[in-house]
């Protein structure tokens, strides 16, 4: 098992440049999430999804979009990057939320 | 008031020392507890779930105080490779999980 795999490790966009964080995973877990975590705080839940076609917004959903057509992808889209969206994104599954989480390596975002 | 609250660290530590972190919590009706554990510049792993009457795998304990709104983290005979920063995070219902920004431990030879 791959586990979590996300993609691209690292990007660097421009102010208003838009693109999509790939997520997948090969557990057959129905719950994924997507966080982002800044220097100094916690992770923030921007989406999740409790299986496929279906999802909803976390803490931090603004200027994010997703979707689920698959139980194994997740991507996450910005479609106007922003300075305020420079961070480390996290995408994670579980089989049920109170069993804990699977988190993939992370994709660290620069805009400019 | 965060929601839940960590003290950031550092803890700097010898090998072989026992070392505890606490983390506070806000919200009474919360309903699941974990430590997570995230090496730099990696991802968070799922160190222990922490249950009511408290739980222990290996040298580590975590103990979980609802009256205090509190769980704890005991690390014992410390090893090189704990080094590390311990994620608190706290479930108020099955889809939101608060993390706690978390404490760094140095553990040295």
């Amino acid at each position: 098992n791959a586990g979590v795999t996300q993609t691209p490790k690292f990007r660097i966009l421009k102010i208003g440049q838009s693109m999509t964080l790939q997520c997948t995973q090969d557990m057959n877990h129905n719950y994924m999430y997507w966080y982002r975590q800044d220097p100094g705080m916690g992770l923030k839940l921007i989406y999740y999804s409790v299986g496929a076609g279906i999802t909803d917004k976390g803490e931090v959903p603004n200027g994010y979009n997703v979707s689920r057509s698959t139980t194994e992808d997740f991507p996450l889209r910005l479609e106007l990057a922003a300075p305020s969206q420079t961070s480390v994104y996290f995408c994670a599954s579980s089989y049920e939320s109170a069993l804990g989480y699977t988190f993939g390596s992370g994709t660290r975002l620069t805009v400019v | 008031r965060k929601e839940v609250e960590q003290d950031p660290g550092p803890f700097n530590v010898p090998e072989g020392a026992t070392v505890a972190f606490n983390c506070t919590y806000s919200n009474s009706a919360s309903q699941s507890f974990f430590w997570y554990r995230q090496d730099c510049r990696k991802e968070p792993k799922l160190l222990m779930s922490v249950y009511s009457s408290g739980n222990e795998d290996g040298r580590f304990t975590a103990q979980l105080n609802r009256a205090s709104q509190y769980i704890s983290l005991l690390i014992r005979d410390s090893k090189l490779s704990d080094s590390a920063t311990y994620l608190c995070v706290v479930g108020y219902n099955n889809n939101d999980m608060r993390f706690g920004a978390g404490t760094r431990l140095t553990v040295k030879p």
